[in-house]
């Protein structure tokens, strides 16, 4: 597609499920980032990739935060023993190369846990 | 480390009036500085970028930026504030990790309003 794709749009999940979250990015990009957003607030790093590699994780807020991207395209954020805390959206960045480049967003994933 | 501070969480203008956004960064090494915006219900798109060169930069929609290196600042204009421009925008700072490749670091962002 023309843009970076996420889904599912909108997830509620109850507390302790798992869930995954899906980011599609431009076909050819490089860099892929994953980025958790808090109502109010301004996106928090939590991991990013360069084609397959995970280079720095330093972001993910515990153990139960995974994220894959195995074939160096679509990239998978899993989320285990989901607690409410983990409530937000979690947008999906991708750059052409693993400089400079500016990102291009998707539209985030809201995650609700009730 | 890199961080990225915005002054002011909201910032209110009367349309044509001039636009300020406060954006101050730090970094172990040369950056480079982002504007972002976010339009309510659309995803984050680039408002402009400074990398190497000049220091003022011309992004979209007649925005742009200034990078003052002995400030460590990078802040955001407009001459003329538009009803359109009422969005949430956000300033961010992106260098090399010592693992290797760009990391980019976002600021809290300042909901600017456009009173008519």
């Amino acid at each position: 597609g023309a843009g970076v794709s996420q889904s599912p749009r909108y997830k509620v999940a109850k507390r302790g499920q798992d869930v995954a979250l899906r980011c599609d990015p431009i076909s050819g990009h490089v860099s892929l980032f994953w980025y958790q957003q808090a109502l109010g607030q301004g996106p928090e790093f939590l991991t990013y990739f360069q084609n397959e590699a995970q280079l720095d994780k330093s972001g993910l807020p515990s153990d139960r935060f995974f994220a894959e991207r195995p074939e160096g395209s679509v990239s998978t954020l899993k989320i285990q023993r989901t607690q409410q805390e983990d409530s937000a959206v979690y947008l999906c960045a991708s750059s052409l190369s693993g400089d400079n480049s500016p990102l291009h967003f998707g539209n985030g994933t809201r995650l609700t846990v009730t | 480390a890199q961080s990225v501070t915005q002054l002011g969480s909201h910032v209110s203008v009367s349309e044509g009036a001039l636009v300020l956004l406060r954006c101050n960064y730090s970094s172990s090494v040369p950056p480079y500085l982002f504007w972002y915006v976010q339009y309510p219900n659309q995803g984050l798109q680039l408002l402009l970028k400074y990398t190497t060169g000049a220091t003022l930069v011309k992004g979209i929609n007649g925005f742009e930026a200034e990078f003052k290196k002995s400030e460590t600042s990078f802040h955001l204009t407009k001459p003329s504030a538009h009803m359109s421009d009422a969005a949430e925008y956000f300033c961010a700072v992106s260098d090399r990790g010592r693992t290797g490749g760009f990391k980019t670091i976002f600021g809290a962002g300042t909901r600017l309003f456009v009173k008519a």
